[in-house]
């Protein structure tokens, strides 16, 4: 088992420009999880899958922000029309809801630049 | 909504000090309780949760218990090493969603 994975590590973009990052989670995990954490802070939920479903957006999440799932294992988060607030460490997590607490596991995250 | 508060930092020790770290909760229901632990250039990583009131969470030395009457997760550890060096978090998640939600993050700096 090799951990949760995402890519890439790090992304520099210019303002308005789209990007696309990935995640793949520890195999045989059903829930999928985005958060985003700025500088100083905790890390932010954005959204969480179970298998393939989307089951909850955060309001963090406006409508330039798409999540997907597709085969309910690898996930792509797209940001359109980046805006320089969205410079942020995006961090993927997954968890195996059959167990009697989640914990949950999470990979090294992408960094994002926005300028 | 549920939230959490956790001691602002940085908090600088020198080692083999003791350590407190507070954490103060709001949340409907019975959550459970995390401290997560980020090393220089590293991953968030669980360091120990509870998931009842009363539970004491340990792990490399560290201890917190769920204190339900005071809504609070203290992290507790007798004696650090300048290894402990970190951003400390507490955590909590949606007893439906199993979503966390963290607090603002605590720098630990130990000298030795």
């Amino acid at each position: 088992d090799t951990g949760v994975s995402q890519d890439p590590r790090h992304k520099i973009t210019k303002r308005g420009q789209n990007v696309t990052f990935r995640c793949d989670p520890i195999s045989e995990h059903n829930r999928l999880y985005w958060y985003r954490q700025t500088l100083g802070q905790g890390p932010e939920f954005l959204t969480y899958f179970q298998n393939e479903a989307q089951l909850e957006k955060s309001r963090l999440l406006s409508d330039r922000f798409s999540a997907e799932r597709p085969k309910g294992s690898f996930s792509t988060l797209e940001i359109q029309r980046t805006e320089q607030g969205d410079s942020a460490m995006y961090l993927c997590a997954s968890s195996s809801r059959t167990e009697t607490y989640n914990e949950q596991f999470f990979g090294p995250g992408t960094r994002l630049t926005v300028l | 909504g549920n939230s959490v508060t956790q001691m602002e930092g940085p908090v600088t020790l020198s080692e083999e000090a003791f350590l407190t770290i507070n954490c103060t909760y709001t949340a409907t229901g019975y959550p459970s309780l995390f401290w997560y632990v980020q090393y220089p250039g590293e991953g968030l990583q669980l360091l120990l949760k509870a998931t009842k009131a009363d539970d004491k969470g340990s792990n490399k030395g560290f201890e917190a218990t769920y204190r339900k009457e005071t809504t609070s997760f203290h992290l507790e550890k007798g004696s650090v090493q300048v290894s402990d060096s970190a951003v400390y978090f507490c955590a909590l998640s949606d007893r439906n969603t199993d979503k966390l939600i963290f607090g603002t993050g605590t720098r630990l700096q130990v000298f030795p």
